[in-house]
């Protein structure tokens, strides 16, 4: 089954560190979304992806982020200068347009630390 | 933000019980989605229900939609202990090019005890 896949599951870094999630999602599916989700709440959109281009992003969504799907596969979530407050669970999601519902198809994430 | 909040927060039933979990948003809504999370197995969707529906099956779970009060209401029927996780209702709005924001609630956290 291939389903989302989010690396690494796992990010431990140091405040004013810059760094990289990756996900893939299921392979035909054209469109990607990232969230946010903080301990005891529910995710927080981020971003959307329609193939290659970002067509929506949150006012979370700082200019210390920067999302990109280059070829429309793939895509990575960069966070420069991390503080403390960007500590959350970093979902992935991708879905399959299908008239106008969309289920969306979420990764396992990345659980981000700041020190 | 959240769009609206979960009630309640927290359910503790008893394994062959019923759970009912109430979701309350705020805005217009093309749909709405629950979900169901644990640390085993991520964030899954569990059923969508369309603006213009009431009523919802599949399987244990029956939804609810009652868009005049802005609010869903999810049932589990005979419930288990994999049935234990957090439940969570998103509405979605229509993106440019037709993608949906999730905007989720707060979670409703339920216990099924042997």
């Amino acid at each position: 089954d291939t389903g989302v896949s989010q690396d690494p599951r796992h990010k431990i870094t140091k405040r004013g560190q810059n760094v990289t999630f990756r996900c893939d999602p299921i392979s035909e599916h054209n469109r990607l979304y990232w969230y946010r989700q903080t301990l005891g709440q529910g995710p927080e959109f981020l971003t959307y992806f329609q193939n290659e281009a970002q067509l929506e992003k949150s006012r979370l969504l700082s200019d210390r982020f920067s999302a990109e799907r280059p070829k429309g596969s793939f895509s990575t979530l960069e966070i420069q200068r991390t503080e403390q407050g960007d500590s959350a669970m970093y979902l992935c999601a991708s879905s399959l347009r299908r008239g106008s519902t969309d289920t969306q198809y979420f990764g396992p994430g990345t659980r981000l630390t700041v020190l | 933000s959240q769009q609206g909040e979960e009630d309640p927060q927290a359910l503790s039933i008893q394994e062959g019980e019923n759970a009912t979990m109430n979701c309350s948003y705020k805005t217009s809504i093309n749909n709405l989605q629950w979900y169901r999370q644990n640390s085993g197995r991520g964030l899954v969707h569990l059923i969508l229900i369309r603006s213009n529906e009431r009523e919802k099956h599949s399987g244990r779970l029956r939804v609810t939609l009652d868009t005049s009060k802005k609010s869903s209401s999810l049932l589990i029927t005979a419930s288990r202990a994999a049935d234990t996780a957090s439940y969570f209702c998103a509405t979605a709005a229509i993106l440019t090019g037709g993608g949906n924001k999730l905007t989720f609630g707060t979670g409703t956290q339920l216990k099924v005890e042997l």
